[in-house]
């Protein structure tokens, strides 16, 4: 069964709108966290942002937020003010498996391809 | 600033050769990954190290092997490779209980 889903392969937004990309987990650990990261055409992975299990707020990075509903097992990325620079290939992913004090692997998401038009 | 270094950015190898993916980090990490990542699959977890000498299979660790002999470094070894192993391969590292991962720049490998 897959670990993360993102439902939307591609999405389209106007430059200076909002946009949310869709994320939901599968895990039984009660201890995870969730990321996003932003892939640009040159390749690079950029971390945006980061959501523990635990924590009691949803987490803000400028104008990117992490909607955070634990009970839907969802963790959608919300981008304000939408700007050409966004054009990405945006991943969610979730640590999860804890090994030997605070070990643990990242799993991925297939991806959602974010195209902003001016 | 945290520096992850794949060895090469573009390779091309011949169906049967054996490969070396070297990655290189500067931050005295714990955690290293290997991923995979193919177009409409996202990144596939390979092999992740937590330590020296240790590791653990990913979800598709399938014709892959590792080595960690120094902390810094992780290799990605194909034993023999095949045309399936095309793909974009990127190395990661993280402060074991630290949360953000540092990725390298890829390795886009073609085997022809």
């Amino acid at each position: 069964a897959q670990k993360i889903t993102q439902t939307q392969p591609g999405m389209f937004v106007q430059e200076k709108e909002a946009v949310t990309l869709d994320c939901t987990y599968d895990t039984s650990d009660p201890s995870y966290g969730l990321f996003w990261y932003k892939q640009p055409s040159s390749g690079e992975m950029i971390f945006l942002i980061y959501q523990g299990s635990y924590d009691q707020q949803n987490a803000t990075e400028g104008r990117y937020s992490l909607n955070f509903q634990k009970a839907r097992k969802s963790a959608n990325l919300v981008i304000s003010a939408s700007q050409l620079g966004d054009s990405a290939m945006y991943f969610c992913a979730m640590r999860e498996g804890r090994l030997r004090g605070s070990n643990y692997k990242l799993t991925f998401g297939k991806g959602t391809l974010l195209t902003v038009n001016p | 600033d945290v520096k992850v270094t794949q060895s090469s950015r573009y390779l091309v190898k011949r169906t049967g050769e054996k490969v070396f993916l070297e990655c290189v980090q500067d931050m005295d990490h714990e955690n290293m990954f290997w991923y995979r990542q193919d177009p409409g699959l996202g990144l596939r977890l390979i092999y992740f190290s937590y330590d020296v000498k240790m590791k653990e299979k990913g979800d598709i660790p399938e014709g892959y092997s590792v080595s960690r002999e120094k902390k810094e470094r992780f290799s990605l070894i194909l034993e023999s490779a095949s045309t399936n192993q095309t793909s974009m391969y990127l190395c990661a590292s993280r402060e074991g209980g630290g949360t953000e991962a540092f990725f390298g720049q890829g390795t886009r490998l073609t085997v022809v």
